[in-house]
């Protein structure tokens, strides 16, 4: 199993800050990395697939990058509504994992 | 625009079993790899079992080989969960997964919540 770890646990930025996210394969994953963010009581969003492709209707503040094992979620000029987790997933290998989870706080 | 919904959910003992639905529309539900990601309140997410479009494929997570079953009806666009033997870690809200692209976790509903517990 591909073990997914994401750091750091809490990021806290100001408004406008730019947000760095990262996300470690424990094997290479290839770019078959998928990012997600989730509100409180809400189900996940695709927010970033392939690494670095955005999903359809998801704010260009948003962007990714990587490939192999490591991997970046950029939010450029994060707003209030962008205070939430975030979990990568990999999809390269079965069983699909999950990282545990950043939680982004805007101060 | 893809609309999932899932049902199914509720408490029940351990070692008993339930049945999770997920009514799709929207879409073309037959064309699309389907998924179940699971997740423990207060805890992340996981994926639970993937099923190809016409049920000729499937796979889980080692968690629940043996004891889930994923299962489609494209006739009727809803995806099924069939879960035995639950154990008090199989708690978590259930969500249903449409895979547009085969491999993304696309589209998700709003989730079922499974309890077990005595």
């Amino acid at each position: 199993e591909i073990v997914m770890t994401q750091s750091p646990a809490t990021l806290s930025v100001s408004p406008g800050e730019r947000a760095t996210l990262s996300c470690r394969a424990s094997q290479s994953v290839s770019t078959k990395l998928a990012w997600y963010q989730q509100k409180p009581g809400q189900a996940p969003r695709l927010l970033i697939y392939g690494a670095s492709t955005r999903a359809t209707g998801i704010p260009a503040r948003f962007s990714g990058s990587g490939s192999g094992t490591e991997f970046t979620l950029t939010i450029s000029s994060p707003q209030s509504e962008d205070s939430t987790v975030y979990y990568c997933q990999q999809y390269s290998t079965w069983p699909w994992t999950f990282g545990q989870g950043t939680k982004v706080e805007i101060k | 625009e893809a609309q999932l919904v899932e049902s199914g959910g509720g408490l029940v003992q351990p070692g008993g079993s339930l049945r999770l639905s997920c009514a799709a529309s929207g879409f073309t539900f037959s064309r699309y790899w389907m998924s179940w990601v699971r997740q423990a309140p207060g805890k992340g997410l996981e994926w639970v079992a993937n099923i190809k479009e016409d049920g000729s494929e499937k796979y889980y997570v080692e968690s629940v080989k043996g004891r889930f079953t994923i299962s489609r009806d494209n006739a009727q666009n809803s995806l099924y969960l069939q879960m035995n033997s639950l154990r008090v870690e199989d708690t978590a809200v259930y969500y249903c997964v449409s895979l547009p692209y085969y491999d993304i976790l696309t589209d998700w509903g709003q989730g079922t919540l499974v309890t077990v517990s005595s």
